[in-house]
């Protein structure tokens, strides 16, 4: 089935560490998005990226990383400038016909500070 | 003030009833408006999708958007206890990089 796969569902953070939260999608599509969601604050975009090689910044993108080697995958790194990091991070995807093609969601990573 | 606003709720309704759920927008640019609908501990799941203003039916979901208000609605009829969720509405720029601008989300409760 065709689908956004984000992996793992939990993950706990150290201090200090970076984590790599991953994020597949085999929908073809040429659009791919990380966004944060707390609770009452609704979504927020970190980064996204329109085509492989090339990503751009989002509205709170301070202390994320992100590549873009390949159209199936676009993995997310919380380093550990990002203080807060505690949250529920949601991978979606969407066509290029247009940009305003609807996105679509993965099930999300939960991330936790140990 | 927020782009995109949304009653957070929650919203509690017995099932059966007709459920109004609204967002309000600034941006008088916005061309696009989605409804999705996430249950617990997943991601949102899209229910309607629209271009500019008008209604657009799917089943028991009705989407409507009032441009000149900058406004807009998803209603539910004949709701049911697996309509329980929360609703995010999402709204984005015309020829845009397709960002989207999210609503805090409602939480709605069908009990049976």
């Amino acid at each position: 089935d065709g689908g956004i796969t984000q992996s793992p569902k939990y993950l706990f953070r150290k201090e200090g560490q970076n984590v790599t939260l991953s994020c597949e999608q085999n929908l073809n599509h040429d659009a791919m998005y990380w966004y944060r969601q707390d609770p009452g604050q609704g979504l927020r975009l970190i980064y996204y990226s329109q085509i492989v090689n090339d990503f751009q910044k989002g509205d709170i993108a301070e202390g994320y990383s992100v590549s873009r080697e390949k159209k199936e995958s676009f993995p997310l790194t919380v380093t550990s400038a990002q203080k807060n990091p505690t949250a529920f991070y949601l991978c979606a995807s969407s066509g290029r016909d247009g940009y305003n093609q609807p996105q679509h969601f993965g099930d999300g990573t939960r991330l936790s500070i140990l | 003030q927020k782009e995109v606003e949304q009653d957070p709720g929650p919203l509690s309704v017995p099932e059966g009833a007709i459920v109004s759920l609204n967002c309000t927008y600034s941006n008088s640019a916005f061309q696009y408006f989605m409804w999705y609908r996430q249950y617990s501990r997943k991601g949102p799941e899209l229910l309607m999708y629209t271009y500019s203003s008008g209604n657009k039916e799917d089943g028991r979901f009705t989407a409507q958007v009032d441009k000149s208000s900058k406004y807009i609605s998803l209603f539910i009829r004949d709701s049911q206890p697996s309509d329980s969720a929360t609703y995010l509405c999402a709204m984005s720029l015309s020829g845009n990089t397709g960002k989207l601008i999210f609503g805090q989300g409602t939480t709605l409760q069908v009990k049976p």
